[in-house]
């Protein structure tokens, strides 16, 4: 069955200090990959997905960035974190075509 | 792109009452639907899909409704339970997207003893 890891649950980082968010994905080959952010009491913002490794879309312009290294690793990154940048990061992935994605348990990430 | 918005931001049921949660999509090129749950602090779980090409869709105690004249979806939750407590999202998908979804804002639906 295919899992989905993500890592850390929860994280406090200064501003100015740089991020790395991770995202592995088991039992599955060649899947589509997300990064999305959850404000409180908003609804799921979409910031990257990605079709194959290296190949990474951006959705809205941001501080951040992201990577996959390898077929079922996504990283999202920050140089340098933003009090903005406080939130929920959520991991997901889906197969090809029409058909639901698969979310981690999410990252709380609160700059201070 | 588009957004999916919902009517209602918080809904509170009895226990052992139906639930209805509803949600406006705006693009009319969406073709496919699925409704998700968020428990506090955890990622979203699929509830159930549906595509354009059906109008109602049954699970578990659950029944999604479509109605693609008004772009208008649904979610009916039967026997309402304590568990049943949380966010629920609507979210949609059309061809050109590449399969992304978006998402709507979330209805907090509280059950009552």
């Amino acid at each position: 069955s295919q899992t989905i890891h993500q890592w850390p649950a929860t994280l406090v980082q200064p501003v100015g200090s740089p991020l790395s968010l991770e995202c592995t994905v088991e039992g599955t080959s060649n899947p589509n990959l997300y990064w999305y952010r959850q404000a409180a009491g908003r609804g799921l913002q979409l910031l990257f997905y990605s079709v194959g490794i290296g190949q990474i879309s951006s959705e809205v312009p941001q501080n951040l960035s992201a990577s996959r290294p390898q077929d079922r690793q996504f990283i999202l990154s920050s140089k340098k974190l933003l009090l903005s940048d406080s939130g929920f990061y959520l991991c997901a992935w889906s197969v090809r075509g029409p058909t639901e994605a698969f979310f981690g348990q999410g990252t709380r990430l609160t700059v201070v | 792109g588009e957004s999916v918005g919902l009517h209602l931001p918080t809904l509170s049921v009895q226990e052992g009452d139906n639930s209805i949660i509803n949600c406006a999509y705006s693009n009319s090129a969406s073709d496919y639907f699925i409704w998700y749950k968020q428990e506090s602090g955890k990622g979203p779980q699929f509830i159930i899909d549906i595509r354009s090409n059906m109008d109602k869709r049954q699970g578990q105690r659950v029944t999604v409704l479509l109605n693609k004249t008004v772009k208008h979806l649904s979610l009916q939750i039967a026997a309402t339970q304590p568990g049943d407590s949380a966010v629920y999202f609507c979210a949609d998908s059309y061809s050109g997207s590449a399969r992304q979804l978006t998402f709507g804002s979330g209805t907090q639906l509280t059950v009552l003893p």
